[in-house]
């Protein structure tokens, strides 16, 4: 089935400091990608996502390029802010069975310190 | 982006009482519709998937007996934890997705039975 895997945290970084999350995936079909990010005591929203091979999603500074050779998709920011500090999720959107399903990594606790 | 509004936030139950949350997708019909528990240490465990006008798909694991999952239309779906206990204290989380389009979560409801 299908599978996300990104790097275990937390991950602390110095402010304005580069950032680079891991996420690589196994999938049977031709999935989506995507990142979602959540802030203390909220849910999950949608950070950036693409939807297919070389396609690169931005957004807040945040970016991450669907690589299908590698089946990566890294999440990087040249300069991180306290703002920053959340948990990162990423996961793909796949059909199985006719219907859709979207799988999770476990999430990656960034922390961006002053 | 699109809105998915979930009910109630918060809510403290006694031990043994059901508790109902609702999931609404309020701008658009999802075809399908995910409901993930989330534990301490961030990890999203998906429940079950809950396609409309059909009986929900449980991961395994999951007591579809105690864990109802109805989604009565393309705009609502509900969870109703039966019979609940301590341990079903969690964060509840859904998300809805319309065709290969990224999911939209709710805000999560923090469930504590006493």
């Amino acid at each position: 089935g299908d599978s996300v895997t990104q790097m275990e945290g937390p991950v602390t970084l110095s402010e304005e400091a580069f950032l680079t999350i891991n996420c690589t995936y196994t999938a049977t079909g031709y999935p989506s990608l995507f990142w979602y990010v959540q802030y203390p005591g909220e849910g999950l929203q949608l950070l950036l996502k693409a939807t297919k091979a070389d396609d690169k999603g931005s957004n807040k500074g945040f970016e991450a390029t669907y690589r299908k050779e590698t089946t990566s998709f890294h999440l990087e920011k040249g300069s991180v802010q306290v703002s920053d500090s959340a948990v990162y999720f990423c996961a793909l959107s796949d059909l199985s069975g006719g219907y859709q399903k979207v799988t999770f990594g476990t999430g990656t606790k960034l922390q961006v310190i002053p | 982006g699109a809105v998915v509004s979930q009910h109630p936030s918060w809510v403290i139950c006694k031990s043994g009482t059901s508790v109902k949350i609702e999931c609404r997708s309020l701008d658009f019909q999802a075809t399908t519709m995910f409901w993930y528990r989330q534990f301490p240490k961030q990890s999203l465990m998906l429940m079950a998937t809950s396609n409309e006008g059909s009986k929900a798909t449980y991961e395994q694991g999951v007591e579809k007996d105690k864990f109802l999952i109805n989604h009565a239309s393309l705009t609502l779906s509900t969870l109703t934890v039966t019979s609940a206990h301590p341990e079903d204290s969690s964060f509840y989380i859904c998300s809805a997705v319309q065709s290969l389009r990224e999911a939209f979560f709710g805000q999560g409801t923090r469930l504590t039975v006493v």
